[in-house]
């Protein structure tokens, strides 16, 4: 098993350009979830699916947009990057249950010129 | 909202010693799980260990164990006979069991240096 998996590693965009980065998981898990990790931020929440077809906003929501349309793979998708989303990107999967770890994918580095 | 607060931005432990890392938090709930994540310098966000709430009894894995006190909302993390591979970034994080259970809030971190 692959686990969870996102692509690219790393991504440098200019201001205003659009990208999806990718997540994919192949451990059948119900909650999937985008945060991303700023310096002295500890992780933050961006925006969650707790299933196919059910999405919805966490804490800092704006500027990107998700869809669900299969258990396995959870995109997020900038709209017109910024500097400001220069972060790293992380994707989580856990069952449904709040004592199940949440599993987290190796990130994804953007930088945002 | 819940928060979660660790107050040591950095520490550091000599090998084979012992330290202990610190995390507050905030929450009206009463049923709620803690963990304690590492983040080596991978990057990769590995769980070391996971308390819940209506257990009084404090969780243990190996090197690594908890000092858990519900009243004081207070969750330290003891890294015992510590080792080089210790060394990173380690979060403290909250998660509801009802509710908002698809998320962790998390604290800012403490970077743990081992010194050899």
């Amino acid at each position: 098993n692959a686990g969870v998996t996102q692509t690219p590693k790393f991504q440098v965009l200019k201001t205003g350009q659009s990208m999806t980065l990718q997540c994919a998981q192949d451990m059948n898990h119900e909650y999937m979830s985008w945060y991303r990790q700023d310096p002295g931020m500890g992780l933050r929440l961006i925006h969650y699916s707790v299933g196919a077809g059910i999405t919805d906003q966490g804490e800092v929501p704006n500027g990107y947009n998700v869809s669900r349309s299969t258990t396995e793979d959870f995109p997020l998708r900038l709209l017109s990057a910024a500097p400001s989303q220069t972060s790293v990107y992380f994707c989580a999967t856990s069952r449904e249950g709040s004592y199940n770890e949440q599993f987290f994918g190796p990130g994804t580095r953007l930088t945002v010129l | 909202a819940q928060t979660v607060t660790q107050s040591q931005p950095e520490m550091s432990v000599q090998e084979a010693e012992t330290v202990t890392l610190s995390c507050t938090y905030d929450t009206s709930e009463s049923d709620y799980y803690l963990f304690w994540y590492k983040q080596p310098p991978s990057r990769q966000m590995i769980l070391v260990i996971r308390q819940e709430a209506y257990k009084q009894q404090n969780a243990t894995e190996n090197r690594f164990s908890v000092n858990f006190q519900k009243a004081a909302k207070s969750f330290s993390l003891k890294i015992s006979d510590s080792q080089l591979g210790d060394a990173a970034m380690y979060f403290c994080a909250y998660r509801s069991h009802w509710g908002s259970n698809y998320k962790l809030t998390f604290g800012k971190g403490t970077l743990l240096t081992v010194n050899p």
